[in-house]
């Protein structure tokens, strides 16, 4: 079972520079979502998904962009990085139960980005 | 709006004794769900226990116990007997709402002394 695909696991961009994180989920799961997390402050919600072809925001969505076309899949885009965009990011996915919680996430391991 | 609080950045427990991390939320939904992830150093998240917003035990997991107080809001995650790997950060999660959007805590970072 490959559960939830990162990747890639490194990058370092340049300011301004564009880039696309992966993230492919191989367990049929129907919400997919992206974290960000830095020093102190947690894990945030950047964009989430339910579904193909429904996405919502999250606490930090300003400055990524995301697209669900598939159920499997669900990448997240920078469209022009800034050095306040250096963190680790976390793609999750669940499975979602009518009126029930208790599906936990699955994380990806996640992709340390640093914008120079 | 839904939120997690975690109070305690950083806690130290003898190995082989118990400790609690606290964790506190809120949120409008009447139907909600709690977690605790763990994150060693090597930087996976770890699921260790769920409560249900109208289960009526606390939820337990091997060593992992989950103390729920419905009207405090608070879920509180019991370690009994720590073990030297339970060094890590342990993070609070909620699940609510029609979209059942997760929002993690701040994380508190524990260690285990020998």
């Amino acid at each position: 079972n490959a559960g939830v695909t990162q990747t890639p696991k490194f990058q370092v961009l340049k300011t301004g520079q564009s880039m696309t994180l992966q993230c492919a989920q191989d367990m049929n799961h129907e919400y997919m979502s992206w974290y960000r997390q830095d020093p102190g402050m947690g894990l945030r919600l950047i964009h989430y998904s339910v579904g193909a072809g429904i996405t919502d925001q999250g606490e930090v969505p300003n400055g990524y962009n995301v697209s669900r076309s598939t159920t499997e899949d669900f990448p997240l885009r920078l469209l022009s990085a800034a050095p306040s965009q250096t963190s680790v990011y976390f793609c999750a996915s669940r499975a979602l139960g009518q009126g029930k919680y208790n599906s936990p996430l699955h994380f990806g391991n996640g992709t340390r980005l640093t914008v120079t | 709006a839904q939120k997690i609080t975690q109070t305690q950045p950083g806690m130290f427990v003898q190995e082989k004794e118990a400790v609690t991390l606290d964790c506190t939320y809120d949120t409008s939904d009447p139907s909600y769900g709690l977690f605790w992830y763990k994150q060693p150093s090597s930087g996976e998240m770890i699921f260790l226990i769920y409560q249900g917003s109208y289960d009526q035990q606390n939820a337990t997991e091997g060593r992992y116990s989950l103390n729920f107080q419905k009207a405090r809001k608070s879920a509180n995650l019991v370690i009994s007997a720590s073990q030297l790997g339970d060094s890590a950060m342990y993070f609070c999660a909620m699940v609510s709402g029609g979209y059942q959007k997760v929002t993690f805590g701040i994380g508190t970072k524990l260690q285990v002394i020998p």
